[in-house]
C-alpha cells in the first residue's frame, strides 16, 4: 500500500525557517517524480515545487523560488522541503504528492497524496 | 495563481446530473495537455477522481466522467449522491511555466 507521511509543520514567525519531510513507503521511491502542493486556509490547491525521478531536476513556483528548496533522499525514501524566509502568505497545508509517470508530457497526474502538514506563519 | 477557471459552486438534488467546467488557454489545455480531476471532501486530502481526461481509477464510480475539447474540460456527475458533496479541482500542465502543474480554481458541489 502506497503511503506518504508528512511531518515538520508548525508555527513560525515571518522570516523564519521550517523543513518539511515526507516519508514514502509501498512503492519504488526512486522511480517517481515527487511534488509539494499547498492549500491556504479556505483556498484552492497550488503547485509549490517538484523534483524529477531521474536526474533530480527541480522546479519551483514563482511564489517560492529562491526561498524554498526541494530535495530527496532515495536511500531513505524521503522527500524534503526546506522553507526559508517564510511569509504570512506561506501559511497553508502542505501536501506531499506522487506523480504517476507517463511517456507523454502533460499526461502525468497525481495518483497519491499524503494527509498534509500545516504550516502557520504569523507574528 | 490558478490559470484554470472553474465555477465557484454548483448544486443539484439527489439523482440529478451536474457538470463542472474547467477553462484554460492555448498554453495548457488548448496545447493538447491532458486534464485530471481531484475530489476533496472537507477536512481530507484531495483524491484522484479522473485521469487523462476521461479515465477513472479503480474504485471511482462510473457516475463520474470527464471530457475535454479545445481549451476546456468538463466533469460530469450523474445520479448525484449526498457523498458527492465536496470540492472538485481540475489540473493540467502549462508550457509557459517550466515544470509547472496548474490547478483549477475549484468548485464546491452541494447536494440539495
Amino acid at each position: 500500500e502506497v503511503q506518504l507521511l508528512e511531518s515538520g509543520g508548525g508555527f513560525v514567525q515571518p522570516g523564519g525557517s521550517l523543513r518539511l519531510s515526507c516519508a514514502a513507503s509501498g512503492f519504488t521511491f526512486i522511480s517517481y517524480a515527487m511534488f509539494w502542493v499547498r492549500q491556504a486556509p479556505g483556498k484552492g490547491l497550488e503547485w509549490v515545487s517538484s523534483i524529477s525521478a531521474g536526474d533530480g531536476s527541480t522546479y519551483y513556483a514563482d511564489s517560492v523560488k529562491g526561498r524554498f528548496t526541494i530535495s530527496r533522499d532515495n536511500s531513505k525514501s524521503t522527500l524534503y522541503l526546506q522553507m526559508n524566509t517564510l511569509r504570512v502568505e506561506d501559511t497553508a497545508i502542505y501536501y506531499c504528492v506522487r506523480e504517476s509517470p507517463s511517456n507523454r508530457v502533460g499526461a502525468d497526474y497525481f495518483d497519491y497524496w499524503g494527509q498534509g502538514t500545516l504550516v502557520t506563519v504569523s507574528s | 495563481q490558478s490559470v484554470l477557471t472553474q465555477p465557484p459552486s454548483v448544486s443539484g438534488a439527489p439523482g440529478q446530473r451536474v457538470t463542472i467546467s474547467c477553462t484554460g488557454s492555448s498554453s495548457n489545455i488548448g496545447a493538447g495537455y491532458d486534464v485530471h480531476w481531484y475530489q476533496q471532501v472537507p477536512g481530507a486530502a484531495p483524491k484522484l477522481l479522473i485521469y487523462v481526461n476521461n479515465n477513472r481509477p479503480s474504485g471511482v464510480p462510473d457516475r463520474f466522467s470527464g471530457s475535454k475539447s479545445g481549451t476546456s474540460a468538463s466533469l460530469a456527475i450523474t445520479g448525484l449522491q449526498a457523498e458527492d458533496e465536496a470540492d472538485y479541482y481540475c489540473q493540467s500542465y502549462d508550457r509557459s511555466l517550466r515544470g509547472s502543474r496548474v490547478f483549477g480554481t475549484g468548485t464546491r458541489v452541494t447536494v440539495l
